[in-house]
């Protein structure tokens, strides 16, 4: 069973909508979840959030964690298409992160 | 301050071939770990280290072998590579409590 359920699977949405990522996950010693979102190459950081209800934000993107529910939420506001991209979530567990499969985003103009 | 470096970006090996992924990273980090993406499977854990002389095996290490000789340096050895091993290889560094520095990636194709 996979421990990080991530949904959509993929996203088409139109430059200036909002859209909100989910990210459910099933792992014992929590210890924070991490977004990361995934261009051409390499994932590049985005987020780290370890306390259940408080948001995080940068710019246009902002995140909120529920540890009480497992999951955590990843929205994106006015989107670009330089917000096209694959988005991850990585719950901690010990020391092992579990990466999801992803959300591909398509922004179009 | 060069980050993870992976090498090399791209590589084409005939089924039965060995060959050595290379790691390097100059953030002193203890932990490194080597993942491979497929599509529709999002990252996998290989095999991982906590520090010099410690490594340890991920969800799919089957296939592959690592050292940690070194803080700097964790390769990934493919002693007989098979078509299943194609895939994008990403090599990370991480602090024990904040996120992963990822290399730029190493595509794969095994024939």
């Amino acid at each position: 069973e996979d421990k990080v359920v991530q949904s959509p699977l993929s996203l088409v949405v139109h430059e200036g909508d909002t859209v909100t990522l989910n990210c459910s996950y099933e792992v014992t010693n929590f210890r924070s979840l991490l977004w990361y979102k995934q261009e051409k190459k390499a994932p590049t950081f985005l987020f780290m959030l370890t306390s259940s209800g408080i948001e995080k934000k940068s710019g246009r993107l902002s995140s909120i964690l529920d540890k009480k529910e497992l999951f955590s939420i990843l929205n994106i506001t006015a989107t670009q298409t330089g917000d096209s991209a694959i988005y991850l979530c990585a719950p901690l567990e010990g020391n092992q992160f579990y990466f999801g499969t992803g959300t591909s985003l398509t922004v179009i103009p | 301050n060069a980050g993870v470096t992976q090498t090399p970006k791209f590589q084409v090996l005939k089924t039965g071939q060995s060959m050595t992924l290379q790691c390097a990273q100059d953030m002193n980090h203890e932990y490194m770990s080597w993942y491979r993406q497929d599509p529709g499977m999002g990252l996998r854990l290989i095999h991982y280290s906590v520090g010099a002389g410690i490594t340890d095996q991920g969800e799919v290490p089957n296939g592959y072998n690592v050292s940690r000789s070194t803080t700097e340096d964790f390769p990934l050895r493919l002693l007989s590579a098979a078509p299943s091993q194609t895939s994008v290889y990403f090599c990370a560094s991480k602090t024990q409590v904040y996120g992963y520095t990822f290399g730029s990636g190493t595509r794969l194709t095994v024939v």
